[in-house]
């Protein structure tokens, strides 16, 4: 078993939808968790950054996490085309300056239909 | 704009060959990552340093290295080079460890 599986789609939804994007996890350790947006041949933006469990938003983004099922998510409330692109979730069970370094999934690739 | 920058963008090589890739972090950041991508594989991380000290490695395969010089820039080396070392390498630089930005990349491409 990966240590976090995502299902990398493609996933077509018309403009204004709601998207709701997943990734699983299996390691416990996990404590921090991250939503990248990647246009292609781009390098990976960061769109979300939470610690532990719990919800937190920013604009047309929320993001969730639910430790306990080991289960996070990324919601884009009026999605819009230019939101068409690929979300990498991204974990990591250590803080500080010393380490750090990320686990990715593969990559949901969305597009937004006009 | 991240704040990461990468040089080259694009390198074409050949088989056997050596290569240097080159990443200046966000000013103020002291951790330096590097990231492989491939299709199959997806993003992979490679190395870390910190503050010109290795950190961490990931799936760093023997024929790469990497340093981070004291103005904080970083360079991966890859040498030896194979076909399936064709892919896009990312740097990423952090403050906190957990929170990091990435670079535009560099596509290698081995021929």
């Amino acid at each position: 078993q990966k240590e976090v599986e995502q299902d990398p789609g493609p996933l077509s939804v018309p403009e204004g939808a709601i998207v709701s994007l997943n990734c699983t996890y299996s390691n416990s350790a996990f404590q921090y968790f991250m939503w990248y947006r990647q246009y292609s041949r781009k390098g990976p933006e960061l769109l979300m950054y939470t610690y532990s469990s719990g919800n937190k938003e920013d604009g047309r983004f929320t993001a969730q996490v639910d430790k306990s099922s080991k289960y996070i998510s990324l919601f884009i409330r009026d999605s819009q085309p230019s939101d068409s692109a690929t979300y990498l979730c991204a974990m990591s069970s250590n803080y500080g300056g010393s380490q750090g370094n990320l686990i990715f999934g593969k990559g949901t690739k969305l597009s937004v239909k006009p | 704009d991240s704040g990461v920058t990468q040089t080259p963008k694009h390198l074409i090589t050949a088989t056997g060959q050596r290569v240097t890739l080159r990443c200046s972090p966000r000013s103020g950041d002291l951790s330096v990552y590097w990231y492989q991508q491939s299709l199959d594989q997806g993003l992979q991380f490679l190395i870390q340093y910190y503050n010109g000290e290795e950190r961490a490695k990931g799936n760093i395969l023997e024929r790469f290295s990497a340093q981070q010089f004291p103005d904080l820039h970083s360079e991966l080396n890859l040498s030896s080079l194979e076909l399936g070392d064709s892919a896009l390498y990312f740097c990423a630089s952090s403050v906190t460890g957990s929170e990091q930005y990435f670079g535009p990349g560099t596509r290698l491409t081995v021929t």
